[in-house]
């Protein structure tokens, strides 16, 4: 498509349960980025994808987060046994280039609350 | 003015008048910037870019600025309208594959 679609818009989760977060990239574009906000603030880069591959992790926490990009699938996010400090709004972006000469463009983000 | 807020930076300004909003950014080797501006319950919205091999670029009332030296961007928008209303990001790349790093943010609200 013509966006980066992300879904859904809104997770609510229980403490210690299981989150997973879709994002459909632009068509053509065969970089993939996730990344965290919180308080409408900063920015954390997660993790990005070159087509199904990982292309950098270096901000992922390493456990309980995972990621893929499947061919013919959306990409997703899934945050394990979700604590508290997992509610943010996690946005994906993606781009025709690692990130040095295109932009990115984002999708509207999926708000995830723990309670 | 600009003021530093709780959690952001805010610039109000008069409707019709021009906003600058700046930014430092932190690696000297980053050769690829963008502006983002990003309304409520939104994600960010590319607005304009520049590489490191320009210090000026102009796009629809809109102007971005590089100053290398100083490690220094800034955004001018020209007769600012009320739907200019947002947080606007600064980011900072490397070529070679390096995510995005975002600066932290300015809110700009518009008066009537």
């Amino acid at each position: 498509g013509e966006e980066v679609a992300q879904t859904p818009k809104h997770l609510v989760r229980g403490e210690g349960q299981k989150a997973k977060l879709y994002c459909a990239p632009i068509k053509g574009h065969s970089y993939v980025f996730w990344y965290q906000q919180v308080l409408k603030n900063e920015f954390k880069f997660l993790i990005s994808f070159q087509n199904e591959n990982v292309f950098d992790e270096t901000g992922m926490p390493k456990e309980r987060f995972s990621a893929k990009c499947l061919p013919n699938s959306p990409c997703s996010l899934e945050i394990q046994a979700t604590k508290l400090e997992d509610s943010a709004v996690y946005f994906c972006a993606s781009s025709q280039d690692a990130g040095g000469n295109q932009p990115q463009h984002f999708g509207d983000g999926t708000r995830l609350s723990i309670l | 003015g600009e003021s530093v807020g709780l959690h952001l930076p805010t610039l109000s300004v008069q409707e019709g008048d021009n906003s600058i909003i700046n930014c430092a950014y932190s690696n000297s080797a980053s050769d690829y910037f963008i502006w983002y501006k990003q309304e409520s319950g939104k994600g960010p919205q590319f607005i304009i870019d520049i590489r490191s091999n320009m210090d000026k670029r102009q796009g629809q009332r809109v102007t971005v600025l590089l100053n290398k030296t100083v490690k220094h961007l800034s955004l001018q928008i020209a007769a600012t309208q009320p739907g200019d209303s947002a947080v606007y990001f600064c980011a900072e790349n490397m070529s070679h594959g390096q995510n995005f790093v975002f600066g932290p943010g300015t809110r700009l609200s518009v008066l009537p």
